[in-house]
This record gives C-alpha cells, structure tokens and sequence, in this order.
C-alpha cells in the first residue's frame, strides 16, 4: 500500500542545534516530495519539494531536503535550529500525474533554550 | 487579506444534525483540495476539484459527505447525519494550474468541527 512514515512523533532539540526529521515513502515510483510546516494556530505551509534534478532541495527558513532513491527517504534539514521553528511538521508524496496528496503523521519539534 | 478563507472557523453540533463549510480560495486557482485532519494525524485527501468539476474522491468520503464548486470558484462541504468519528479539523486548499500534484497548495485556517 502507498504510505508515508515519518518515524519521530516528537524531537526535541536544543536552540542553535542541528535538526534533521525523517521521512520515508513506499511507492512504486519516485512521487512528488513535499515538507510542510504547520505553527500553532496557522495553516500549513510549503517549506520545499522535489520532483527531479538535484536531490539537495534548498527551501524557504533555511530548510533543506535530500531526496535518496535508494533509501525511498527524503530528510529535511535544517543546520542551526531558532526558537521560532517549533512546529509540526509534515512530509508529504503526490503520485506524478496526480492530485491526491499522502501526508505522513507529522513529526512535532519542541525546542529549547 | 488573499489566502484561502474558510467559514466558519469553527462548528459544534449534536449528532445526526447537518453541517456546511465553505472555503474560498485564492482567486486566481483553479484547483482546490478538501482534507481532514484529526489530532495527531496529518490531513487526510477527502476530494479535488479542478474548477467546478470534482475529479477525485476519496473512499474516506461516505455518502453523508458532500462537495461542491458549483461556479468553479468557492466551495462548499457539506456532512448530514453527523456522528461523533466526524470531529476533526476540515482544511480547504488551494493551487494555480501548472504540474499536475506539483504546484505548491495554500492552506485555509480550518473549520473545526465538534459533534456532541
């Protein structure tokens, strides 16, 4: 069956840190990738995507992605984390050719002083 | 304000009564995508419209569940008979043409639905 997994319900890390949230999909193609991110109150909103080409996607807020096929995974990244980036955040796949969007279950990022 | 607007931004109701929402998107969109959302989980695809005419409908949608675009502009869903498992956040969206399921969707802020 198609799915997205996103592994981490939650991930806490310190303000200035890393950050890396995974995502993985089972489909028979390489889909449509997204990562989207949804704060407190607001609606979701696009961080990147990926269809083909370079698979280091650079995004809006300093987000990036890597899409590797081999591993059906597409990771989003981010090198130093500020307080404002806690959110939910969603990866998401859309069939080429479709319209129907698979969101995986989010992955909530707590951050600390 | 030109994002995707929903009204009302939140429903509560009693069982087995009926419900509408209504999204307005971005104006210049002609496709606009209805999802749900319930605690914990990430929105679920429930129907797309590419202008008034709905080309995909997921199974997750009984037929107590309904949605138009009648003028190929707002729209409308609508929930009769309402159960309690229908609590959820209901999201509307909205993209401009170009790519097929590649364009970027503007989310609305939701109508959260309560049924009693």
């Amino acid at each position: 069956a198609q799915s997205v997994t996103q592994p981490d319900i939650h991930i806490t890390v310190s303000e200035g840190a890393s950050l890396e949230l995974r995502c993985n999909y089972s489909y028979g193609a390489t889909p449509y990738l997204f990562w989207y991110v949804q704060s407190p109150g607001q609606g979701l909103q696009l961080l990147l995507k990926y269809f083909s080409g370079d698979t280091l996607v650079q995004g809006i807020k300093g987000f990036e992605a890597e899409f590797k096929r081999s591993q059906s995974s597409f990771n989003l990244r981010k090198p130093s984390v500020h307080w404002s980036d806690a959110a939910e955040y969603f990866c998401a796949v859309v069939l080429t050719g479709g319209f129907k969007t698979i969101f995986g279950a989010g992955t909530r990022l707590f951050v600390k002083a | 304000d030109t994002g995707v607007s929903q009204d009302p931004r939140h429903k509560i109701t009693k069982r087995g009564q009926n419900v509408t929402f209504r999204c307005d998107p971005i104006s210049e969109h002609n496709r606009l995508y209805w999802y749900r959302q319930t605690l914990g989980q990430g929105p679920e695809f429930l129907t797309y419209f590419q202008n008034e005419a709905q080309l995909e409908k997921s199974r997750l949608l009984s037929d107590r569940f309904s949605a138009e675009r009648p003028k190929g502009s707002f729209s409308t869903l609508e929930i009769q008979r309402t159960e309690q498992g229908d609590s959820a956040m209901y999201l509307c969206a909205s993209s401009p043409n170009g790519l097929a399921g590649y364009n970027e969707q503007f989310f609305g802020p939701g109508t959260r639905l309560t049924v009693l």
